[in-house]
């Protein structure tokens, strides 16, 4: 049973342009939300969060957006560059714990 | 400031032997957690570790166990190894106290497993 689902396994955009990584959840326990950004050979590394009582943090270039209701949250990277080339992970967290349940990822690909 | 660093890098390990993994959190750091990515899935929570004592464990067989020292550093320890063992291990550190989330993830150590 996957709690976090990234539905697109790949996402091409041209440098300049607005990326937009999408991210479904399930489990209405999930209170706060993170993206991770993963280069190869490379250790996961935090991007951004959100916590449910918010719909919308933003962070220099990234946004991150909650839709509770549709338990859905987006990414929105402007402009894109190449350097944001890289595997972008949802994460989502609830409870007194700190255990995070991932989704499979979304390889961002930023053209010149 | 010291990030999380993990050993060993790579490893090729048989079925049916043992394995050790290392972590050592980053500085400030008193939680450590492991998880484990299989190719093309996302990382999967395998247990944590607070005050050198287990905090929650995700849904993995007994043959994975951990330690966790008092200087914070961390062992994940796999028995009997299997071949859909063969994975990367991700350790990540954060400290309990922020309730964020958030995790300091190391380089990981991939393993396969023959």
């Amino acid at each position: 049973d996957q709690q976090v689902k990234q539905n697109s396994p790949s996402l091409s955009v041209q440098e300049g342009r607005i990326s937009i990584l999408n991210c479904d959840y399930t489990n209405s326990m999930f209170d706060y939300f993170l993206w991770y950004k993963k280069y190869p050979a490379e250790g996961p590394t935090f991007l951004i969060s959100i916590s449910s009582i918010k719909d919308k943090n933003e962070d220099g270039r990234f946004t991150v957006f909650l839709n509770k209701s549709a338990k859905h949250l987006s990414l929105h990277i402007v402009p894109s560059q190449p350097g944001d080339s890289a595997v972008y992970f949802c994460a989502a967290s609830g409870g007194s714990n700190y255990k995070l349940t991932f989704g499979k990822g979304t390889l961002l690909t930023v053209n010149p | 400031e010291t990030g999380v660093t993990q050993s060993p890098t790579h490893l090729i390990k048989t079925r049916g032997q043992q394995v050790t993994l290392r972590c050592s959190s980053q500085s400030g750091h008193n939680t450590v957690s492991w998880y484990q990515q299989a190719l093309g899935q996302g990382p999967q929570f395998i247990f944590q570790y607070y005050r050198e004592e287990e905090n929650g464990r995700g849904n993995f067989p007994p043959r994975f166990s951990g330690l966790q020292f008092p200087n914070y550093s961390s062992e994940l320890n796999v028995n009997a190894l299997e071949l859909d063992d063969s994975a990367l291990y991700l350790c990540a550190s954060s400290f309990q106290e922020r309730r964020t989330g958030e995790l300091f993830f190391g380089e990981g150590s991939r393993l396969t497993v023959l």
